[in-house]
């Protein structure tokens, strides 16, 4: 039962142009949702998260947008830079505890 | 603050033999969980910790696993009896209750057995 989704396994932006990544959740009961960048051979680096009081975090070029109503999550690069490739992983707390992490999505950033 | 670290950062090992990893969280974090990511997959939870209390523990560890954090601060996560489906990415993360649930990650230890 994969509560978090990314069903995009990868995804290719200009550089300066705006990266979207998307995240779905099943789980009404998700309070807490994270965004980590990933390169390879390196644990997760947290990147922003957002409660789900809320609908919007911004945090210099990133910002996450949480939709309850449709379980959906987005985050957004503005401009988007080569450093920003990496795999980003979304995920999703329930009372303080573990994290479920959807599968990921391959972002590249083309010169 | 030096952040999440974790020893070793790779390991080698032959099928049947026992394997231990060492996690030291950040500083005056009192929560401490490990994770496993195996290629393409995210993160799976594994097991965490608040203090020296372990809380919770996720069905994917077996019998063969274990995990301590006698004192509250490091923490160690025993393999015994390594099988090949064991290789993987080995996590832990770190968090501050009181300061939510954000949980920042060491560089992992990647497993490999023959």
């Amino acid at each position: 039962d994969q509560q978090v989704k990314q069903n995009s396994p990868s995804l290719s932006v200009q550089e300066g142009r705006i990266s979207i990544l998307n995240c779905d959740y099943t789980n009404s009961m998700f309070d807490y949702f994270l965004w980590y960048k990933k390169y390879p051979a390196e644990g997760p680096t947290f990147l922003i998260s957002i409660s789900s009081i809320k609908d919007k975090n911004e945090d210099g070029r990133f910002t996450v947008f949480l939709n309850k109503s449709a379980k959906h999550l987005s985050l957004h690069i503005v401009p988007s830079q080569p450093g920003d490739s990496a795999v980003y992983f979304c995920a999703a707390v329930q009372g303080a505890q573990k994290l479920v992490f959807g599968q990921g999505t391959r972002l590249t950033i083309n010169p | 603050d030096t952040g999440v670290s974790q020893d070793p950062r790779h390991k080698i090992t032959k099928r049947g033999q026992n394997v231990t990893f060492r996690c030291d969280p950040i500083s005056e974090h009192n929560r401490l969980y490990w994770y496993r990511q195996t290629l393409g997959q995210g993160p799976e939870f594994l097991t965490y910790f608040q203090n020296e209390a372990q809380l919770e523990k996720s069905r994917l560890l077996s019998d063969r696993f274990s995990a301590e954090r006698p004192k509250g601060s490091f923490s160690t996560l025993e393999i015994q009896r390594t099988e090949q489906g064991d290789s993987a990415m080995y996590l832990c993360a770190s968090s501050l209750v009181l300061e939510g649930d954000t949980q920042y990650f060491g560089p992992g230890t990647r497993l490999t057995v023959l």
